[in-house]
């Protein structure tokens, strides 16, 4: 059964530094991880989706990283903001299935 | 840009009360999913449609949860009777087959 874990449960850094979330799963056999943001009390919204064949994902001032064989993936946020403040959950999917197996979550408190 | 739209935003019941969700995917969208998410933890896969057709619903407690999507569109959840313990954020999501999945803004039940 695969089983995604997220550490930390929580980080606060000041505004403008460079930050990396981890996330870390048991099972490499995976088809695709995406990495989404939650803000209190609201929905997901997604980030990053990296597939299998793939090292990393860009998107502005994200970089998402994977590496199967260590069963580990790093979010990688530039130059932060306060509004960065949110919860990063990451999530891996199998092979051949589209069910999520996510993580604990991340909650990032970016301080002005 | 389209979203997935859920309703109500909250619900607050009493224990042994029914209840039922709304879901709206985004159009074109043939696969939804509803997720149950506690407080502090990531979601969880309730149920999986893949048009009208249930694809995994292991993880749905069939004993007082039901779900359906009668003209593969929209989709309801329901809970009879509701429990303390059913006490979440209800997101439902849609997407393409092995896509990123969009997520709703949730739902937030609270059982009394």
């Amino acid at each position: 059964k695969q089983e995604v874990t997220q550490i930390p449960a929580a980080l606060s850094v000041p505004e403008g530094e460079n930050l990396v979330l981890n996330c870390s799963f048991t099972d490499s056999a995976i088809y695709n991880l995406q990495w989404f943001r939650q803000d209190p009390g609201k929905g997901l919204t997604s980030l990053l989706l990296i597939q299998s064949s793939q090292r990393e994902q860009t998107s502005g001032r994200l970089n998402a990283s994977l590496d199967k064989s260590s069963g580990r993936s790093t979010l990688y946020i530039a130059a932060s903001q306060p509004g960065d403040s949110a919860t990063y959950l990451c999530a891996a999917n199998p092979f051949g299935n589209e069910k999520l197996t996510f993580g604990t979550g991340t909650r990032l408190t970016i301080i002005p | 840009e389209a979203e997935v739209a859920q309703s109500p935003r909250y619900k607050i019941t009493e224990k042994s009360q029914a209840v039922a969700f709304w879901c709206d995917p985004i159009s074109g969208h043939a696969t939804l999913y509803w997720y149950r998410q506690i407080l502090g933890q990531g979601p969880e896969l309730l149920v999986q449609f893949q048009d009208e057709s249930v694809v995994d619903d292991s993880q749905l407690p069939k004993d007082r949860f039901s779900a359906e999507r009668l003209k593969g569109v929209d989709s309801t959840l329901k809970i009879q009777p509701a429990e303390l313990g059913d006490s979440a954020m209800y997101l439902c999501a849609s997407g393409r087959i092995q896509d990123t999945q969009y997520f709703g803004p949730g739902t937030r039940l609270t059982v009394l």
